[in-house]
């Protein structure tokens, strides 16, 4: 099955500056990629995505930037807030129509300083 | 968004009885859904995906005779927790997909489960 590993665990940024986080996938079948944010005690929610024929996707704060060739991904967050602070994951899925399975990586929990 | 509604949040129950989770999508029609396991300050483990009106698929070390999960309509699937340990404790939240919404999946809120 898939494997996907997200670094850094633990991520501390002063307000205002940018937070990067990274993942690697292991299955080269995978074309879609979803970043979830996850606030204490409430359930994961999705922030962004990108599909494996996009190479980059912006929202507003939020970028993710997709590399199939190294078969890694990373988010980007300008200009953070303490409300960005929260526990953020990645995950990897075949997708398509009949794409069942969506795997998580370990989580970093970010924590921005005001 | 799309609205996953689990109950309940949180159960305590005595270790050898079983514990129901039902995971339901109030305004879609679920044609997959995910069942994870949540260990504190860890990662969401993917435990088994289940398609409506068939057996669910489990993931490599989840015993299905443990984890009963079942997908009977395209609204409602449950995880029956057997014959609790303390070491099943954990936080089970469990996702839901309609292919019309894409591959977006919709978590529900979780459930906390304490064995004693």
């Amino acid at each position: 099955g898939e494997n996907v590993e997200q670094h850094p665990s633990t991520l501390s940024v002063q307000e205002g500056d940018s937070a990067v986080i990274k993942c690697t996938y292991s299955d080269s079948a995978s074309n879609y990629f979803p970043w979830y944010k996850q606030e204490l005690g409430k359930r994961p929610q999705l922030i962004i995505d990108i599909r494996s024929n996009v190479g980059e996707k912006k929202d507003q704060r939020i970028a993710v930037t997709l590399n199939k060739t190294a078969k890694h991904f990373s988010l980007h967050i300008t200009e953070t807030q303490p409300e960005d602070s929260a526990v953020y994951f990645c995950a990897a899925s075949t997708g398509g129509a009949g794409a069942n399975n969506l795997f998580f990586g370990t989580g970093t929990r970010l924590t921005v300083i005001p | 968004g799309a609205v996953v509604s689990q109950h309940p949040s949180w159960v305590i129950c005595k270790s050898g009885t079983s514990v129901k989770i039902e995971c339901r999508s109030l305004d879609f029609q679920a044609t997959t859904m995910f069942w994870y396991r949540q260990f504190p300050k860890q990662s969401l483990m993917l435990m088994a995906t289940s398609n409506e009106g068939s057996k669910a698929t489990y993931e490599q070390g989840v015993e299905k005779d443990k984890f009963l999960i079942n997908h009977a309509s395209l609204t409602l699937s449950t995880l029956t927790v057997t014959s609790a340990h303390p070491e099943d404790s954990s936080f089970y939240i469990c996702s839901a997909r309609d292919l019309k919404w894409g591959t977006e999946a919709f978590f529900g809120q979780g459930t906390r489960l304490t064995v004693v």
